[in-house]
């Protein structure tokens, strides 16, 4: 167990909706990531948050946005869902901003039908 | 543009040998390189860490070597066991904030 929880475990919807995705970051991180992984892409890194700040952004759409809140738990929110959006999203956390190990979640497995 | 590449998507050794396993990289100056392993349907589990001022690095059965001239590290599983299989996953920061990782390698080491 990493001490990084996400919630839902599994998340089922239709084209067009949007969903929220949580992630509680160990206690004492101020880094959480959120990653997406998907059969033919691989482990592609979304976004990144440290201490309530954006720290850097990768290959995330214009329709997904994140979060974190002062309590640092981070809110990853999805809409217009498209089938090429079903994927693991992971979040993982760590102490600093940068040079850390990173601790995964179990990830929330979403599926757009 | 920018790559990270993990030597072969697939990898069989017997049970007792070393494993090593490649990750190339093009187009980043990283300050440091990680090693994750991860089990199907879970999330990757931190390995090593090493820096770009460091040539190698061990923890236990595992070691990690560093060749930023070759932009190239390598990591060895010595005495494999099955309890070894996963697919193994190298990542690197470009000192931007964020980790890139390969698509990983898979290996299956049989009994």
């Amino acid at each position: 167990d990493s001490g990084v929880t996400q919630t839902p475990k599994h998340l089922i919807t239709a084209t067009g909706q949007r969903v929220t995705l949580r992630c509680s970051p160990r206690s004492g991180d101020l880094s959480v990531y959120w990653y997406q992984q998907s059969l033919d892409q691989g482990l592609q890194f979304l976004i990144h948050y440290y201490n309530g700040e954006e720290r850097a952004k990768g290959n995330i759409l214009e329709r997904f946005s994140a979060q974190q809140f002062p309590d640092l738990h981070s809110e990853l929110n999805l809409s217009s869902l498209e089938l090429g959006d079903s994927a693991l999203y992971f979040c993982a956390s760590s102490v600093g901003p940068w040079d850390n190990e990173q601790f995964f979640g179990p990830g929330t497995r979403l599926t757009v039908l | 543009s920018q790559k990270i590449e993990q030597n072969s998507e697939a990898l069989n050794i017997q049970e007792g040998k070393t494993a090593t396993l490649t990750c190339n990289y093009t187009n980043y100056s990283p300050a440091y390189l990680q090693w994750y392993r991860q089990d199907p349907g879970r999330g990757p589990v931190f390995l090593l860490l090493i820096r770009e001022n460091e040539k190698e690095k061990r923890k236990e059965r595992l070691k990690v070597t560093f060749d930023t001239t070759l932009k190239q590290s390598l990591f060895h599983i010595t005495a494999s066991q099955p309890a070894d299989s996963a697919t193994y996953l190298c990542a690197l920061d470009n000192n931007n904030n964020d980790m890139r990782f390969g698509a990983g390698t898979r290996l299956t080491v049989k009994p």
